[in-house]
């Protein structure tokens, strides 16, 4: 399928447990996204990555882990799930801007992570 | 320290008539601000971008207007109409580095 796509679309889990959101396109973007939304707060960056083997951290990245060895994937990785990780996690993507100007994200459906 | 806020949770209108969603912002170096849709179980999608350096960009029947004096920004669509139901998000983002910073989203009804 073309464009972007995350599994699993739910996952329950139990505190402790290593989990792993996959996250997929086929655009050739050079930028991906992973971000989580939770009740009354907008969508918050965790990672991000200009490039294959580039990452870097954003608003909340603690507990979660990313690689990125090809472009089109990039897995999130709760190394040891906790309770206030249960939120709604979405990836996106982007192809990059030339001077000032802004390329708009393409976001995935979404993973629904429950943390018991 | 939320840079990016919308107040309204939630806002009704009629079919046909001018939905205002609104925005306030805290920093002044945004380069661009966007409003997202999002539908339920879906990712959010892009509607519509404006710059730092204007006050008003139209698509159809969605314009957003930039108050920079103000820090405010509004995304007005007219007609409205019932497909329009959704959680419409601000964001914004500084040096076009790609970090999108999210206001917590307006949910949309539209009656018919």
């Amino acid at each position: 399928d073309a464009g972007i796509t995350q599994s699993p679309r739910y996952k329950i889990t139990e505190t402790g447990r290593q989990v792993t959101l996959m996250c997929h396109q086929t655009w050739s973007h050079s930028y991906m996204f992973w971000y989580r939304q939770d009740l009354g707060h907008g969508l918050r960056l965790i990672y991000y990555s200009a490039a294959a083997d580039i990452t870097d951290k954003g608003e909340v990245p603690d507990g979660y882990v990313v690689s990125r060895s090809k472009t089109e994937n990039f897995p999130l990785t709760l190394e040891s799930a906790t309770r206030s990780q249960t939120s709604v996690y979405f990836c996106a993507s982007s192809s990059p801007a030339g001077g000032l100007s802004y390329n708009e994200q393409f976001f995935g459906p979404g993973t629904r992570l429950t943390v018991l | 320290d939320q840079q990016v806020k919308q107040n309204s949770p939630s806002l009704s209108v009629q079919e046909g008539r001018i939905s205002i969603l609104n925005c306030d912002y805290t920093n002044s170096m945004f380069d661009y601000f966007l409003w997202y849709k999002k539908y339920p179980a879906e990712g959010p999608t892009f509607l519509i971008s404006i710059s730092s350096i204007k006050d008003k960009n139209e698509d159809g029947r969605f314009t957003v207007f930039l108050n920079k004096s103000a820090k405010h920004l509004s995304l007005h669509i007219v007609p409205s109409q019932p497909g329009d139901s959704a959680v419409y998000f601000c964001a914004a983002i500084k040096d076009s580095n790609y970090q999108l910073i999210w206001g917590a989203g307006t949910k949309l009804i539209i009656k018919p």
